[in-house]
């Protein structure tokens, strides 16, 4: 089956450290996202790739990095500059054109709990 | 910039009674795309309906319609025969019409509760 997975699932880490949440598609889809999830906010973009080796920084981009040497993974790194790393994390991908009304799909999402 | 405003952060409803949720946005663009999401306790987003801004039509997917004022620069989401599945928080979103903007710009959701 076709789809978006992100692991894992749950996901703890001491203050100070690097972390990398992982999400692959098998959609064959050009553009990637990462939106985090936070309680009372809607879904906020952290970054966004249309292309393999590019990316762009989303609303929110401080103390995350990403990369995209594959057409089908986006992992997301929260670093320890993230002042509020805890949040829930969801990747998403679509195809990519204009004029056409692409949904996005997206992942089963990540839990990040930092303490 | 592009925003999206959901002014009901809870609602309820009756299994089997409607229930219209609301969605207001702000853009200068005459050309672009609504959605809405659903959530679940899963946590898994689900794409419910999507409305393209240059039709007149309201789009409609089975028990799920929209109500799209475009003047108004309103989208409201109405659930028919409501169901115990449909309890979940409720996302609007719009995204701009060019290829370049793909990201979605969301609101903070509609928790909906459904009683039996």
């Amino acid at each position: 089956d076709g789809g978006i997975t992100q692991s894992p699932k749950y996901l703890f880490r001491k203050e100070g450290q690097n972390v990398t949440l992982s999400c692959e598609q098998n959609l064959n889809h050009d553009a990637m996202y990462w939106y985090r999830q936070d309680p009372g906010q809607g879904l906020r973009l952290i970054y966004y790739s249309q292309i393999v080796n590019d990316f762009q920084k989303g609303d929110i981009a401080e103390g995350y990095s990403v990369s995209r040497e594959k057409k089908e993974s986006f992992p997301l790194t929260v670093t320890s500059a993230q002042k509020n790393p805890t949040a829930f994390y969801l990747c998403a991908s679509s195809i990519v054109g204009t004029g056409v009304p692409y949904e996005q799909y997206f992942g089963p999402g990540t839990r990040l709990t930092v303490t | 910039a592009q925003t999206v405003t959901q002014s009901q952060p809870e609602m309820s409803v009756q299994e089997a009674e409607t229930v219209t949720l609301s969605c207001t946005y702000d853009t200068s663009e005459s050309d672009y795309y609504l959605f809405w999401y659903k959530q679940p306790p899963s946590r898994q987003m689900i794409l419910v309906i999507r409305q393209e801004a240059y039709k007149q039509q309201n789009a409609t997917e089975n028990r799920f319609s929209v109500n799209f004022q475009k003047a108004a620069k309103s989208f409201s989401l109405k659930i028919s025969d409501s169901q115990l599945g449909d309890a979940a928080m409720y996302f609007c979103a719009y995204r701009a019409y060019g290829g370049s903007q793909g990201n979605l710009i969301f609101g903070k959701g509609t928790k909906l509760s459904v009683k039996p």
